[in-house]
């Protein structure tokens, strides 16, 4: 059974830098892996989705990696701002579509 | 698009009632996700659709949660009878077929059984 492990479970920053959320995966048969972002009270929202056969894949200031591998995958935050204040999670899915879900990171970013 | 369409937002409900949750997927994805998440134990998969057929509940906690797809546009997923227990947000997603397509959640229901 496919177990998802995101570390820290929380992290506080200073606007402004850069950082890295890590997750994990205990099965690397992935043809996919998800991060998304949730804000209080509301839904995920998909920010990037990096294929098997990716190594990494970027939006704006975000940059995710994935080594199937060795089972990790890092988010990598440049220049962080208030706004980015939210809980981070990622997912990989099973053997058919069903995704397994960390548990997530809540990052605050201090203005 | 107006992505993932779930009603109603709020439930607050008193214990043995029925509670009925709603969903309407992004117009052309043909998968469709309910989700559960709780403080306790994260995001839970229940059940979810491939062309509006049910492919796995093995999520579904027990026989008085049902859930149906009865047309591409819709899904509704009962509780009956609701218990305390089941308090928690549900959300409902939907993607489409491919490797290469993330998934859309809804924004939830919050569900409060007293």
């Amino acid at each position: 059974k496919q177990e998802v492990t995101q570390i820290p479970a929380a992290l506080s920053v200073p606007e402004g830098e850069n950082l890295v959320l890590n997750c994990s995966f205990t099965d690397s048969a992935i043809y996919n892996l998800q991060w998304f972002r949730q804000d209080p009270g509301k839904g995920l929202t998909s920010l990037l989705l990096i294929q098997s056969s990716q190594r990494e894949q970027t939006s704006g200031r975000l940059n995710a990696s994935l080594d199937k591998s060795s089972g990790r995958s890092t988010l990598y935050i440049a220049a962080s701002q208030p706004g980015d204040s939210a809980t981070y999670l990622c997912a990989v899915p099973g053997s058919a579509r069903q995704l397994t879900f960390g548990s997530g990171t809540q990052l605050t970013v201090l203005p | 698009d107006a992505g993932v369409i779930q009603s109603p937002r709020h439930e607050v409900t008193e214990m043995g009632q029925e509670v009925t949750l709603r969903c309407k997927p992004i117009s052309g994805h043909d998968y469709l996700f309910w989700y559960r998440q709780t403080m306790m134990r994260g995001l839970e998969l229940l059940i979810y659709f491939n062309n509006n057929v049910p492919i796995d509940d093995s999520g579904m906690p027990e026989d008085r949660f049902s859930a149906k797809m009865p047309n591409a546009s819709f899904s509704t997923l009962k509780i009956q009878p609701s218990e305390p227990r089941d308090s928690a947000v549900y959300f409902c997603a939907s993607t489409r077929q491919g490797s290469n397509s993330p998934l859309h959640f809804g924004n939830g229901t919050r569900l409060t059984v007293t």
